[in-house]
């Protein structure tokens, strides 16, 4: 069956490290991965997008890793402060699923001054 | 509109009663997507529209969930006989095309008593 994985545990780091989230994802073909935020009580807020065909993405602090082999994608933040602190959701979209993204059910990230 | 609106934002109701829940897209938005989402879990698909059609509603719990955007804009979600594991947050989002970025509203908490 289609599943797409994120640590259910939340990650806490101290400020000033980098934060990297996995997202793990079996049987899709995909078309492309997003990471979203989404803080207490707000909807998710896209962050970035990666194409199959793309290896990284870079934006500010942000970094997206896609490995197709692997099956995975993993998220960074650079130079972590308390702000970032939020749940982090990866979505897939698939090739033949309409592309309409599937998410993963986020993971949390505390980042302690 | 600036952003993705949704309403109620809270809804208590009683178990068999019907509900209707609402979503103003993003008004250059031809997508709209409905999702239901429980506590720490990630949205999860209910269905989606390219202006009024709905080529998918294949995450619909059951067919006493229903929804329409009979003018390719608002659109609603309409829980009939509703029971109490229909409790969730519904979170609707919206995007210029299907594939491409969403963006969520702030949901409707819906709590069947």
């Amino acid at each position: 069956s289609q599943k797409i994985e994120q640590n259910s545990e939340a990650l806490n780091i101290q400020e000033g490290k980098t934060a990297t989230l996995t997202c793990n994802y079996t049987n899709y073909s995909p078309a492309y991965l997003q990471w979203y935020r989404q803080d207490p009580g707000r909807g998710p807020v896209f962050l970035l997008l990666i194409r199959e065909n793309e290896k990284e993405k870079r934006k500010e602090r942000l970094k997206v890793t896609f490995d197709t082999t692997l099956k995975q994608s993993l998220f960074h933040i650079t130079a972590s402060q308390p702000a970032d602190s939020a749940t982090y959701l990866c979505a897939l979209g698939a090739v033949g699923g309409s592309y309409i993204p599937t998410f993963g059910r986020g993971t949390s990230l505390i980042v302690h001054p | 509109g600036a952003g993705v609106s949704q309403s109620p934002r809270y809804k208590v109701t009683k178990r068999g009663q019907d509900v209707t829940l609402r979503c103003d897209p993003i008004s250059s938005h031809a997508t709209l997507y409905w999702y239901q989402q429980a506590l720490g879990q990630g949205p999860e698909f209910l269905t989606y529209f390219n202006y009024e059609a709905q080529p998918d509603k294949s995450g619909l719990p059951s067919d006493r969930f229903s929804a329409e955007r009979p003018e390719g804009s608002i659109s609603t979600l309409t829980i009939q006989r509703t029971e109490q594991r229909d409790s969730a947050m519904y979170r609707c989002a919206s995007s210029k095309d299907s594939g491409e970025t969403q963006y969520f509203g702030p949901g409707t908490r819906l709590l069947v008593l």
